[in-house]
């Protein structure tokens, strides 16, 4: 079946970049994400990109996917205090259920 | 409400009982989805409903695990005999329509603890 991996920890310190990588497996994925988690609350969707487009931006945050190698990417610029949380990578295939990875978490050194 | 909500928000049980958890779609969502998030993964999918009727029940585990959604609106998630492996987060999503096309958004979840 699908799988989506991604490294577990980052660590940066406050006002560097963070990127934060993510490989998949479906090759007719149409829909990437990435989601955030903080403690306690639910999951919120930070920002997407199609299938058929290799950047995408959005203030902070930078999507870059590698359709070839299936490799996504989410940079966060100017990171601060309040980026520190879980972030999930997931993808979609037409009407398949979402497919998220274990979740990579980010802390944010002051 | 504005968003999705979930009741309870933590519930306490104790192994082989029956428990419930209610899901509160945003209103006008006709997409429900309903996933599990244990310690340390990403949430894994269970169940999936377009209005009253299940599309994509691959994802339940066996058949102590069951959900309705009667009216098409507010949908439970029914376990029987419940075992300690039942443990965690079960989050419930809505969305206007088929995912792929359109965004879900996730309630806070319910943090289910079976002893």
């Amino acid at each position: 079946g699908e799988d989506v991996e991604q490294s577990l920890f980052l660590s940066v310190r406050e006002g560097d970049s963070s990127v934060i990588n993510c490989t998949y497996t479906d090759s007719s994925s149409t829909y990437l994400y990435w989601y955030k988690q903080e403690p306690g609350a639910g999951l919120q969707l930070l920002t997407y990109i199609f299938s058929n487009m290799d950047m995408k931006q959005d203030q902070r945050l930078t999507v870059l996917l590698n359709k070839k190698d299936k490799h996504l990417s989410l940079r966060i610029a100017d990171t601060q205090t309040g980026d520190s949380a879980i972030y999930f990578c997931a993808e979609i295939s037409g009407n398949t259920p979402l497919v998220f990875g274990k979740g990579t978490r980010l802390s944010v050194i002051a | 409400g504005a968003g999705v909500s979930q009741t309870p928000s933590n519930k306490v049980t104790e192994k082989g009982k029956y428990v419930e958890l209610r899901c509160d779609p945003i209103s006008g969502h006709t997409a429900l989805y309903w996933y599990r998030q244990s310690l340390g993964q990403g949430p894994e999918f269970l169940i999936y409903f377009q209005g009253t009727g299940a599309a994509d029940d691959s994802g339940l585990p066996n058949d102590r695990f069951f959900a309705v959604r009667p009216e098409g609106s507010v949908s439970t998630l029914k376990i029987q005999r419940t075992e300690r492996g039942d443990s965690a987060v079960y989050l419930c999503a809505s969305s206007l329509g088929p995912s792929g096309t359109y965004e879900q958004y996730f309630g806070p979840g319910t943090r289910l603890t079976v002893t």
